[in-house]
Parts: C-alpha cells; sequence; structure tokens
C-alpha cells in the first residue's frame, strides 16, 4: 500500500518569504502524485500534479513542485507568499484506485 | 459546472443512532470516492465505486459502516450505531475514471459529531 510523509506540520512565516514543503512517498507502481489545498472554511482543491514527464510541475497561484525519483520526495515551493496562502497543504500519491494522503501542512502567512 | 456537492453539511447525532450521509458526484464522472478527515487520523480512504460497483471495501472501519451508489450517480454512506470515535469529516470526491490520471474533485463534506 502506498503512503505519504509530510513533516514540518505548523509552518509560520512572514509574507513574501520563500516556501517549500516537504513530501516524500512509498509506492511500488507508476506514480501519480499531487498538492491539494484547503484554505479554511473551504474544501480541498487541487494546486498541481505530477504524471509524467518533466519533473518540475508548476500549479495554480505561483505554486511549484519538483519530482525527484531517487529520493521518492515530492517538494512543494512557493518563492514569495502572501497572506492568502494561509492554509493547510496535503500531498497525495494515487494508487490501487485511490489517494493516499499526507498528514498536511498548517501554514500560517503573517502580514 | 456544478461541483460535487454532500448533504448534510453538519450533522449531529447521539451515539447509537444510525446516519445517512449523501455525495452527488460531477455530472458524467464515472468514479466516486469516500474518504474521512479527522483530527488524529488525518485523511483516510474509506471506499470508491466504479460506476455502481465497489470493488474495494478494505478502507471501511467497521462493519457498521457501508455505502452504496445507484444509477452511477449518487451515493450514500451509511454509519450504523454511531460511536464517539465516527466523529469526522466525511469527504466525498469524484473523477471520469478510476483509472492513471484522472484527478479527484472533491466536496465541501459533512462534519459528523457523535455525542
Amino acid at each position: 500500500a502506498q503512503s505519504v510523509s509530510q513533516h514540518n506540520h505548523h509552518v509560520i512565516l512572514s509574507e513574501a518569504a520563500s516556501l517549500e514543503l516537504g513530501c516524500n512517498y512509498s509506492y511500488g507502481g507508476t506514480v501519480n502524485l499531487f498538492w491539494y489545498v484547503q484554505y479554511p472554511g473551504q474544501h480541498l482543491q487541487l494546486l498541481l500534479k505530477y504524471f509524467s514527464g518533466d519533473p518540475l510541475v508548476k500549479g495554480i497561484k505561483g505554486f511549484e513542485a519538483e519530482f525527484i525519483k531517487s529520493k521518492f520526495s515530492f517538494n512543494l515551493r512557493k518563492p514569495s507568499v502572501q497572506w492568502s496562502d494561509t492554509a493547510e497543504y496535503f500531498c497525495a500519491v494515487k494508487g490501487n484506485n485511490r489517494l493516499a494522503f499526507g498528514k498536511g501542512n498548517q501554514v500560517v502567512v503573517i502580514p | 459546472g456544478a461541483g460535487v456537492s454532500q448533504s448534510p453539511s453538519n450533522k449531529v447525532t447521539e451515539k447509537g443512532k444510525d446516519v445517512e450521509l449523501r455525495c452527488d458526484p460531477i455530472s458524467g464522472h464515472t468514479a466516486l470516492y469516500w474518504y474521512r478527515q479527522s483530527l488524529g487520523q488525518g485523511l483516510e480512504f474509506l471506499i470508491y465505486f466504479q460506476g455502481n460497483s465497489a470493488p474495494d471495501k478494505s478502507g471501511l472501519p467497521s462493519d457498521r459502516f457501508s455505502a452504496e451508489r445507484t444509477g452511477g450517480s449518487v451515493s450514500t454512506l451509511t454509519i450504523q450505531r454511531t460511536q464517539q470515535e465516527d466523529s469526522a469529516v466525511y469527504l466525498c470526491a469524484s473523477s471520469l475514471r478510476t483509472s492513471g490520471r484522472y484527478e479527484q474533485y472533491f466536496g465541501p463534506g459533512t462534519r459528523l459529531t457523535v455525542t
């Protein structure tokens, strides 16, 4: 079965700071990787996804993620965060017709 | 277009009662998923449907949990004899297909509180 690890569950940073959230996965099959975001009071939304090809994936709102196969990682980055990026971020790997999620990163951006 | 909808948005029930949670997927999506989000366990997979068929029920936490899908559309998750540990947000998602790279679209969830 697949699994995902996310570190640094709580992240607090100031506007304009850079953000990087780590994600490590475990899955023996074809890798389909996702980052979802949950803004306060809203439902889960897809930020970006990786299926194949270029390991650097660009998503919405200036986010990007890099798939490093040798490290089983899919880290999320944003060069300059805004207050509106305050949210919970979930990394997920798809396998066996389901998503397995990490525990999430609660990110708070201070204006 | 319309996204995934779920009802009710909130449900408070007494321990031992049965509850039904409903999910309306995006039109045309053949795959439907149920997940549970709780403080201690994070996001857990419960069950998925391809059409009206549920090939894998291994994610259901106990035999008090069941789900069905009719007409390849609406799905109902039923929890019998609810327990306090069932308190969580129950999320439904749908996708065009189960396989490969089809992304899942999530609904707003049903917050279940068992008192």
